[in-house]
């Protein structure tokens, strides 16, 4: 069973750009969550995804955006990048819900905003 | 707000060695799980732990949740240097609208 796939893996922006990042889940689940990582905020959630609607949101601005596809892939975008949106970026799926379940997290998307 | 916290932050011990570490949470829940993360790496799951006094092993790593403290501790036996990596514990709150992490605890076991 294939795992969590991110694309792209690395990638290099510049203040004011936005960027596009894809998450494809374990087949058959069908939420999936984004996380961010950051050296001085840590782990935080973004938002979480079920049948292509949004069922859950962290605590970020409305630059931080996303969706999911019928396939149950995913897509996060930020708008107006800004240097503290570097971080690595991650996704998790899991069959239903990530609550009380066991998440599969992909490799990740490591985002440097010059 | 749900607040996580982790202690210690930072562990070196020897191979051989027993060591616990916690994770304290602010509000009532009673999820709570266990990722591990190696250097460089993506996250890996290794326990979700769902109701007061549930208990879980895996290897020498063994988890348990005590809701009412609000207290969730990960046991390390005989420690080992591939276990070396750093440990999250991670709560939701009980309306699911927010998944919080501690800070993590750095792990390094010293041969």
């Amino acid at each position: 069973k294939a795992g969590v796939t991110q694309t792209p893996r690395y990638l290099i922006k510049t203040r004011g750009q936005q960027v596009t990042l894809s998450c494809s889940p374990i087949s058959g689940h069908r939420s999936v969550s984004w996380y961010q990582q950051t050296p001085g905020q840590g782990l935080q959630f973004l938002f979480e995804y079920f049948s292509e609607t949004q069922r859950n949101k962290g605590n970020f601005p409305g630059r931080f955006s996303g969706r999911q596809f019928s396939n149950s892939r995913s897509e996060m975008n930020v708008s107006t990048l800004e240097l503290g949106d570097s971080a690595l970026y991650l996704c998790a799926s899991s069959l239903y819900t990530p609550l009380g379940e066991t998440q599969y997290f992909g490799p990740g998307t490591r985002l440097l905003v010059l | 707000e749900l607040k996580v916290e982790q202690n210690p932050l930072f562990l070196s011990m020897q191979e051989g060695k027993n060591y616990t570490i916690y994770c304290n949470y602010s509000t009532t829940s009673d999820r709570l799980y266990w990722y591990r993360q190696d250097p460089g790496k993506s996250l890996e799951s290794l326990f979700v732990l769902l109701s007061n006094g549930a208990v879980k092993q895996e290897g020498r790593l063994m988890a348990s949740l005590d809701t009412k403290a609000r207290l969730s501790t990960l046991h390390i036996t005989a420690a080992v240097h591939d276990l070396s990596a750093t440990y999250f514990c991670a709560v939701d709150d009980n309306y699911g609208q927010n998944f919080v992490f501690g800070p993590g605890t750095r792990l390094s076991v010293l041969p």
